[in-house]
């Protein structure tokens, strides 16, 4: 069985561009949440999604969006990067019920110059 | 409030020793999860161990095993036999389920575990 993946693995780019991260869950699983890791805030939720729809966002500006498909990949959007947006871009899988385990990718380390 | 606690910023351990990483946890909710992950150098957060809170038994994955004591609101990561490959930063979470969970993860500042040869 195929694990959390994320593509791409590592990213350069420049301030005032826009990026997008992409996830696939592990199959079967239906929720697709998203965090950001910074050595100053540590791992912060941005949001999760549950069929093809957003249900919780974390504290974080505009400029961070994302959406799912049908098939329950994920991507997130970044617009308008800011030098402190570069982290390590982390999502998780889960079949989105109650007390059920949630697994993550390897990432994508977001580098913003 | 700090919803997870993870007081040892850092831990050096002697390889074969056993060890217990220590979490503490804040919620009103009475349906959550507790996580354990592991995330060495690399990046990568790997999946450790779960426990739900109305699970009667303590969660044990091969040498992994969570200590929960559901009043104290504690949820210690023991790993018994420690290797090499266990030096890692390890991460407590948990996720509140009334409402499906929709919250995601609240993790804890994390620590640092060095396995010594």
């Amino acid at each position: 069985k195929a694990g959390v993946t994320q593509t791409p693995r590592y990213l350069i780019k420049t301030r005032g561009q826009q990026v997008t991260l992409s996830c696939s869950p592990i199959s079967g699983h239906r929720s697709v949440s998203w965090y950001q890791q910074t050595p100053g805030q540590g791992l912060q939720f941005l949001f999760e999604y549950f069929s093809e729809t957003q249900r919780n966002k974390g504290n974080f500006p505009g400029r961070f969006s994302g959406r799912q498909f049908s098939n329950s990949r994920s991507e997130m959007n970044v617009s308008t990067l800011e030098l402190g947006d570069s982290a390590l871009y982390l999502c998780a899988s889960s079949q989105g019920s109650r007390n059920t385990e949630a697994f993550f990718g390897q990432g994508t380390r977001l580098t913003v110059v | 409030a700090q919803k997870i606690t993870q007081t040892q910023p850092g831990m050096f351990v002697q390889e074969k020793e056993a060890v217990t990483l220590d979490c503490t946890y804040d919620t009103s909710d009475p349906s959550y999860g507790l996580f354990w992950y592991k995330q060495p150098s690399s990046g990568e957060m790997i999946f450790l161990i779960y426990q739900g809170s109305y699970d009667q038994q303590n969660a044990t994955e091969g040498r992994y095993s969570l200590n929960f004591q559901k009043a104290r609101k504690s949820a210690n990561l023991v790993i018994s036999a420690s290797q090499l490959g266990d030096s890692a930063m390890y991460f407590c979470a948990m996720r509140e389920e009334t409402g499906g969970g929709a919250d995601g993860l609240t993790f804890g500042k994390g620590t640092h575990l060095i396995i010594q040869p």
